[in-house]
């Protein structure tokens, strides 16, 4: 596609339940990126794709939190037994390679735990 | 000490006046990118550099290398200009300054 989607762009769910967010990137970006920014705070890394390379999951705050790519594609992120300190807003980025190209961004998804 | 400082946190400025954030790092990078987030939280990158000088439009992006240093320079400055400036940096991920919170009154 033309940019990086993501969806959907508003969650609304209960404490303890699991919520699944979606991102596509741009077709042919081997490079993709899931941060968060919560209310007020700066971005915070959360796991990055690379082609068929091992994930770099070391950012992921709990154990809770799993994130799949499949077929270098399409990537979701999984947030189980969701917490109210999981409210933030998730941002996927994807890049044509590791670091040596810009980052295209998606709008967003505005996870609210209630 | 976080690995990318920006400065200042909070800027407001009048319409028209020149305008420089300034973002300094601590680390070996291959790239730096200076983003820009609007209310509602949509992120546009801006520049990415990892040399010299780059410009587009009223923006101007440096970077010198040697002191681990990079301004945003906003010349003309207008309200629409007013959003959060964030400059990160770019290893195997992007880290991120804090941002820079800019308001352009009329």
């Amino acid at each position: 596609g033309a940019g990086v989607s993501q969806s959907p762009s508003n969650k609304v769910t209960e404490k303890g339940k699991d919520v699944e967010l979606r991102c596509d990137p741009i077709s042919g970006h081997t490079a993709l990126y899931w941060y968060r920014q919560s209310l007020g705070q700066g971005l915070e890394f959360l796991i990055y794709f690379q082609g068929n390379s091992a994930p770099d999951k070391s950012g992921l705050p709990s154990d809770r939190f799993s994130a799949e790519r499949t077929g270098g594609s399409v990537s979701t992120l999984t947030i189980q037994r969701t917490q109210q300190e999981d409210s933030a807003v998730y941002l996927c980025a994807s890049s044509r390679d590791k670091a040596n190209y810009g980052y295209t961004f998606g709008s967003g998804t505005r996870l609210t735990v209630v | 000490k976080n690995e990318v400082e920006q400065s200042p946190q909070n800027l407001t400025a009048q319409e028209g006046e020149f305008i420089t954030i300034n973002c300094s790092y601590s680390v070996g990078i291959s790239a730096l990118h200076w983003l820009q987030q609007h209310p509602g939280g949509g992120i546009v990158s801006l520049f990415m550099l990892s040399s010299g000088k780059k410009k587009h439009g009223r923006l101007i992006a440096t970077i010198n290398i040697q002191e681990k240093h990079s301004s945003l320079h906003i010349t003309a400055s207008h309200p629409r200009d007013s959003a959060v400036y964030i400059c990160a940096v770019s290893g195997s991920r992007l880290t991120f300054g804090e941002g820079t919170q800019l308001t352009v009154n009329p």
